[in-house]
């Protein structure tokens, strides 16, 4: 079954830092790829995704993520952080082959400090 | 007019009682989904139904019971509540048959067992 790992539960940068977040896929056929990020006491929301039209993507929020497929990652990343950007972000996983299951890593909260 | 709206929000209830989930979609999606998310914000997949028809069953105890009326509705009962039910349940929506793109989520409900 594909998967996708997130390295590092917990992220910290001051504000205006760069922020990267880790993400791998495990699969030998480039899958579909989905970042999501959550607030507090909220439900997800799509931040960007890859499905095979561009390699770089960008998304809401100045955010962007580049799918390297010989790294098999997603990483996402942004230039400046900002104190609203302090959330649970979620990479995410669907096969190309078909199928409707979305699967999650396990989530990097990204904390932004003054 | 939210796409993905769940009801309630908040449940608190006793071990060893009834309880249901609604959800309801407004986006036309043929897909919807429900996730369980636990305290350490891991979002694992319970059940996927497509147009009414169930196609995702992961392990989830049979005190677990999907309900899809129609296509825009998808409601999830739990019989004889345990401790380790306490969770957040989000309802999830995507276009069937199309793996590339996003599910929507609504807001969650958590639900607290005592």
């Amino acid at each position: 079954a594909q998967s996708v790992t997130q390295l590092g539960s917990h992220v910290s940068v001051s504000e205006g830092a760069l922020v990267l977040l880790r993400c791998n896929y495990s699969s030998s056929v480039p899958p579909y790829l989905f970042w999501y990020v959550q607030y507090p006491n909220q439900g997800l929301q799509l931040l960007l995704k890859y499905t095979s039209a561009a390699t770089l993507v960008k998304g809401i929020n100045g955010f962007e993520a580049e799918f390297k497929k010989s790294e098999t990652s997603f990483h996402l990343t942004k230039p400046s952080a900002h104190m609203s950007d302090a959330a649970e972000y979620f990479c995410a996983v669907r096969p190309t082959g078909g199928g409707n299951k979305l699967t999650f890593g396990t989530g990097t909260q990204l904390k932004v400090e003054l | 007019d939210t796409a993905v709206s769940q009801t309630p929000k908040y449940l608190v209830t006793q071990m060893g009682n009834d309880k249901s989930i609604k959800c309801e979609q407004n986006l036309g999606h043929d897909t919807m989904y429900w996730y369980k998310q636990d305290s350490k914000k891991f979002l694992k997949i319970m059940f996927s139904y497509n147009n009414k028809e169930l196609i995702i069953n992961e392990t989830v105890p049979n005190r677990f019971s999907p309900k899809s009326p129609d296509k825009a509705h998808l409601n999830l009962h739990i019989n004889s509540l345990e401790l380790g039910d306490s969770a957040v349940y989000f309802c999830a929506s995507s276009p069937g048959g199309r793996p590339n793109t996003e599910a929507f989520f609504g807001q969650g409900t958590r639900l607290t067992v005592v």
